[in-house]
């Protein structure tokens, strides 16, 4: 079945160590997503790539980078991990095309920082 | 700017009521409007959609009507089970080609008892 894969499910890392999250599509989609969710609360999106086309949300930290070197990948890299980036992270894609709006989600990578 | 108001949570309901989750939007246009699902430690999951006014999403047993005049996008399911215990987001995304942003409610946790 065509989906999303993000890998890990879990990570745990240390305060000020760089982590990397990957999400991989077979929706052979155009536009790729990066969410951060914290408990109780509804996803906030990070950035998100149109093909190789990036855009930031403003208010997403330095501390937050992404790369995608295909159209099947797409990387989330923290920089330096503080105790207030222990979230859900979530990606998703969608094709950009009129009436083709619907964003699928991936499982999600629950990052744990000590 | 875009924006969506669910109903507060959380909602806890005996197995095989009736189920209301209100969602209304303020919005330019004619947004795609979505409900999403997630369980406890997963992604969102679409559970239906409309694209446009009048249209009915379904999926599952549950319902959602896209009603311009009142800017709402209500879901109902007429016999919930123990599994739709999750939480629910209502979202639209942007009216314009190429902003495929979405916009969400704070979501609504449901507790099926049996």
């Amino acid at each position: 079945d065509a989906m999303v894969i993000q890998n890990p499910r879990y990570q745990v890392t240390q305060f000020g160590k760089p982590v990397t999250l990957s999400c991989s599509q077979t929706l052979n989609h155009n536009v790729m997503y990066w969410y951060q969710q914290k408990s109780s609360q509804a996803p906030k999106l990070l950035f998100h790539y149109y093909d190789k086309d990036f855009n930031n949300e403003a208010d997403t930290p330095d501390n937050f980078q992404s790369r995608r070197p295909n159209t099947s990948f797409c990387f989330l890299d923290i920089r330096s991990p503080g105790l207030g980036d222990a979230a859900m992270y979530l990606c998703a894609t969608s094709r950009r095309a009129r009436g083709e709006e619907t964003q699928y989600f991936g499982p999600g990578t629950r990052l744990l920082v000590l | 700017g875009d924006s969506v108001t669910q109903m507060e949570g959380p909602v806890t309901l005996s197995e095989e009521a009736f189920l209301t989750i209100n969602c209304t939007y303020t919005a330019t246009g004619y947004p795609s409007l979505f409900w999403y699902v997630q369980y406890p430690g997963e992604g969102l999951q679409l559970l239906l959609k409309a694209t446009k006014a009048d249209d009915k999403g379904s999926n599952k047993g549950f319902e959602a009507t896209y009603r311009k005049e009142t800017t709402s996008f209500h879901l109902e399911k007429g016999s919930v089970q123990v599994s739709d215990s999750a939480v629910y987001f209502c979202a639209l995304s942007g009216v314009n080609f190429g902003n495929e942003k979405l916009t969400f409610g704070t979501g609504t946790r449901l507790t099926i008892i049996p």
